[in-house]
């Protein structure tokens, strides 16, 4: 079985700061994981993904994450936050024998002041 | 369509009652899953189809919830004798075969009173 657990469930920084959301994970099997964003009434929209190779994912809005296994945690950075980097993130882990049943952390909601 | 369709937008309901929630995949996206996203929670999977058959539903809560996918595009997930724990966001995705992503419609917001 898969789980995720979301360290802080909300994060604010400065505009131009650096966001950092910590997502650790359990896994029986090497597991495939997922950033998703979600904008207020809007769908899920992946950022980023790891499966296999490169432990270093660059996603879209200047986001990336490192899969680092021997700490169990694949952790969320982007270098200058943005205003409309303000949204809820969410964490998912997956077995890789299905993609997308994926199993979700409770997610950070990130609000960016000016 | 451009994306996954999921209506209606919000549903409000009685207790006891019967509601249907349908899901429009992206066009020719033969895997389409179900998720449901309680207040201040990650999405929790219900059930996973590949075409028209539902390939794992071990997310269903009980056997008030049922899904089909009679064509292998459009699916409904139907709830009988709701109840108020049933309120959430109920959340549909899309992929292809092989695909790189899934994508998520916007959701059906159930209220059950």
């Amino acid at each position: 079985a898969q789980s995720v657990t979301q360290l802080g469930s909300h994060v604010s920084v400065s505009e131009g700061a650096l966001v950092l959301l910590r997502c650790n994970y359990s896994s029986s099997v090497p597991p495939y994981l997922f950033w998703y964003v979600q904008y207020p009434n809007q769908g899920l929209q992946l950022l980023l993904k790891y499966t296999t190779g490169a432990t270093l994912v660059k996603g879209i809005n200047g986001f990336e994450a490192e899969f680092k296994k021997s700490e169990t945690s694949f952790h969320l950075t982007k270098p200058s936050a943005h205003m409309s980097d303000a949204a809820e993130y969410f964490c998912a882990v997956s077995d890789g024998s299905n993609d997308y049943k994926l199993s979700f952390g409770a997610g950070t909601t990130v609000t960016v002041r000016a | 369509g451009a994306g996954v369709s999921q209506t209606p937008s919000n549903k409000v309901t009685e207790k006891g009652k019967y509601v249907e929630l349908r899901c429009d995949p992206i066009s020719g996206h033969t895997a389409l899953y179900w998720y449901r996203q309680s207040l201040g929670q990650g999405p929790e999977f219900l059930i996973y189809f590949q075409g028209t058959g539902a390939a794992d539903d071990s997310g269903l809560p009980n056997d008030r919830f049922f899904a089909v996918r009679p064509e292998g595009s459009v699916s409904t997930l139907k709830i009988q004798r709701t109840e108020r724990g049933d309120s959430a966001v109920y959340l549909c995705a899309s992929s292809s075969q092989g695909g790189t992503e899934a994508f998520f419609g916007q959701g059906t917001r159930l209220t059950v009173v």
